[in-house]
């Protein structure tokens, strides 16, 4: 059964400051990896997809990393603002299709 | 183009009441799939379909039933309602296969006093 952590479970930088975010999952034997946002109250907002394929993608301040084989993927957000506050999911699609999730970090950039 | 679409979002239930949550997407995704997310526990599977006429079931499927009669429809039922199932459901679909990037609704917010 795959299982999937996120590190450290909260964590409060200033504002300007670059944001890593962790991910370490179990079975290396994945489809891709899927990065979302949620904010209080609301649903998921897709962030960035990684093939199983990819060492990484971006898309503007965000940057994923992938490595496969040793079970860790990592989320940059560079020069944090206070809008990045929410909580961010790591979620990877296994060789039976299904989805697992992380239970989330939880981001508050100060002003 | 709606995306995913879930009904209602917020609803109160008393134990024992049966009630169904309405799942819909207009992107003629093959897969779909329903989630329950709860506090530190992340998102957990419920049900999952492959395409209509075929479900299966997640990590946490007792206490709900679903069907897949068209593309488009994925309905969750919950046959009798137990406090326990005091959740926030979202409901997703992708393409088939495991490369394509999923996709959710708004959720759900259920409480069963």
């Amino acid at each position: 059964k795959q299982e999937v952590t996120q590190i450290p479970a909260a964590l409060s930088v200033p504002e300007g400051e670059n944001l890593v975010l962790n991910c370490s999952f179990t079975d290396s034997a994945i489809y891709n990896l899927q990065w979302f946002r949620q904010d209080p109250g609301k649903g998921l907002t897709s962030l960035l997809l990684i093939q199983s394929s990819q060492r990484e993608q971006t898309s503007g301040r965000l940057n994923a990393s992938l490595d496969k084989s040793s079970g860790r993927s990592t989320l940059y957000i560079a020069a944090s603002q206070p809008g990045d506050s929410a909580t961010y999911l790591c979620a990877v699609v296994s060789n039976d299709y299904k989805l697992s999730f992380g239970a989330g970090t939880t981001v508050t950039v100060r002003a | 183009n709606a995306g995913v679409t879930q009904t209602p979002k917020f609803q109160v239930l008393k134990t024992g009441q049966s009630m169904t949550l309405q799942c819909a997407q207009d992107m003629n995704h093959e897969y779909m799939s329903w989630y329950r997310q709860d506090p530190g526990m992340g998102l957990r599977l419920i049900h999952y379909s492959v395409g209509a006429g075929i479900t299966d079931q997640g990590e946490v499927p007792n206490g709900y039933n679903v069907s897949r009669s068209t593309t488009e429809d994925f309905p969750l039922r919950l046959l009798s309602a137990a406090p326990s199932q005091t959740s926030v459901y979202f409901c997703a679909s992708r393409r088939g296969g495991g490369s394509y990037e999923q996709y959710f609704g708004p959720g759900t917010r259920l409480t069963v006093t």
